[in-house]
């Protein structure tokens, strides 16, 4: 099967910036996650959406980070505007249903700098 | 609350040699727990996971890891270190309700496996 889809791989914008993270999950898999990844520490949840409602947000700083899951498959991240502080890789992982049977499959990820 | 500790940030074993990583759990229920590997510029991978059966888990390359309750440990072990195995290896822990369900990730030990 194919795996978590993520694009762009690298980014490099300027502090005050806006940018977007692409996920496309494994088919079929109706929870999505969001991770961040800060240089020498383990990924952090950001947001679980379960198809294309939110499950659990309460580490996403709402007031410069945004994302949507439409159509309850691909989704979007969005940070506006960029600090120095969000370089990081950002993860996106998808599993087949919540639960610890389920187990989480990972994109490669998209390495943000932000100068 | 949950956390992980991962005791050490960097290991260093020769090919051929046993592996251990060492991690430390902290909840207030019974947990699950993860091992996740993640080689340069790709997405985490799953090892093993203990939600609860047997203590001693085996795991996909060659790992094991076991739960000892008294210890709070869920150390990795590898009898025999292959130059593949040169990653960085994330000890995860589940709690059993709320936010608690969310996965908690160590910080990380890298693995170099030398020739």
């Amino acid at each position: 099967e194919a795996g978590v889809a993520q694009s762009p791989r690298y980014k490099i914008i300027e502090k005050r910036q806006s940018v977007a993270f692409w996920c496309n999950p494994i088919s079929g898999h109706a929870t999505l996650y969001w991770y961040q990844q800060i240089l020498g520490q383990g990924p952090k949840l950001l947001i679980q959406f379960q198809n294309n409602g939110v499950v659990d947000d309460s580490q996403l700083p709402k007031d410069r980070f945004s994302a949507e899951r439409l159509k309850g498959v691909d989704s979007t991240l969005k940070i506006q505007p960029a600090k120095l502080e969000d370089s990081a890789v950002y993860l996106c992982a998808s599993s087949l249903v919540r639960g610890d049977n389920s187990p989480l499959h990972f994109g490669n990820g998209t390495r943000l700098t932000v100068t | 609350a949950q956390s992980v500790t991962q005791l050490d940030s960097h290991v260093s074993v020769s090919e051929g040699t046993p592996v251990l990583l060492r991690c430390n759990y902290s909840s207030s229920y019974s947990p699950s727990l993860f091992w996740y590997v993640q080689h340069p510029n790709k997405g985490l991978q799953l090892l093993l996971k203990y939600t609860s059966a047997a203590t001693l888990v085996k795991g996909i390359n060659g790992f094991e890891a076991e739960f000892k309750k008294s210890e709070t440990s869920f150390h990795l072990t590898k009898p025999s270190a292959h130059m593949s195995d040169a990653a960085e290896y994330f000890c995860v822990v589940r709690g059993l309700s709320g936010s608690a369900r969310q996965l908690t990730f160590g910080s990380g030990t890298q693995l170099t496996v030398l020739p």
